[in-house]
């Protein structure tokens, strides 16, 4: 079983500070992980992803995050915030099955 | 690369007739598609994952003979809500899978169809 646990439904951050949106996983299996954005009526864009390897993650739009087993987190981060990141953002798993599990969403405010 | 495209991106429908959509994969082979649904608000419910060329699979709780997904091409899959009521309006998403990459590797996600039924 994999799940997927997003804590803070809601961040607000000023344009120009760091963003840190949370993100703890669970699986039985090595886990694959994204990070997906969406605006308001569109679907999903694939921010990054971590499969293997190296476990700091760059991704679309200045956006990062790091896999840390020991943690079984995946927080996603940039430092420097902008009007633009203003949406709704997703953490996913997928461990060794075909679908993936979605966090419940975090979405980002950000103010001038 | 990698485009997803859903049509209608919004339809409205009486109460009782039914409603198809469509996802296609524009630049790529998909074997596998899913069907998700997006309460306001909400995270995305995976409703059906659908191979080319054999039956969709059904998450629990999901009836199949309501929400039924066809995917009859690898660039095409389709979802027709029969009988739909109220309480079927949502936001539907479509996602593909390339052709050939195996387990967790990312879906491409269509923009999404907003049903309303009236």
């Amino acid at each position: 079983a994999q799940s997927v646990t997003q804590l803070g439904s809601h961040v607000s951050v000023s344009e120009g500070a760091l963003v840190l949106l949370r993100c703890n996983y669970s699986s039985s299996v090595p886990p694959y992980l994204f990070w997906y954005v969406q605006y308001p009526n569109q679907g999903l864009q694939l921010l990054l992803k971590y499969t293997t390897g190296a476990t700091l993650v760059k991704g679309i739009n200045g956006f990062e995050a790091e896999f840390k087993k020991s943690e079984t987190s995946f927080h996603l981060t940039k430092p420097s915030a902008h009007m633009s990141d203003a949406a709704e953002y997703f953490c996913a798993v997928s461990s060794g099955y075909s679908t993936l599990t979605f966090g419940k969403g975090t979405m980002l405010l950000v103010s001038p | 690369g990698a485009v997803v495209s859903q049509h209608p991106s919004r339809v409205i429908c009486k109460s009782g007739t039914s409603v198809k959509i469509e996802c296609r994969s524009l630049d790529f082979q998909a074997t596998t598609m899913f069907w998700y649904r997006q309460f306001p608000k909400k995270s995305l419910m995976l409703m059906a994952t659908s191979n080319e060329g054999s039956k969709a699979t059904y998450e629990q709780g999901v009836e199949k003979d309501k929400f039924l997904i066809n995917h009859a091409s690898l660039t095409l899959s389709t979802l027709t809500v029969t009988s739909a009521h109220p309480e079927d309006s949502s936001f539907y998403i479509c996602s593909a899978r390339p052709f050939r990459q195996g387990f967790g590797h990312e879906q491409y996600f269509g923009p999404g169809t907003r049903l309303t039924v009236t």
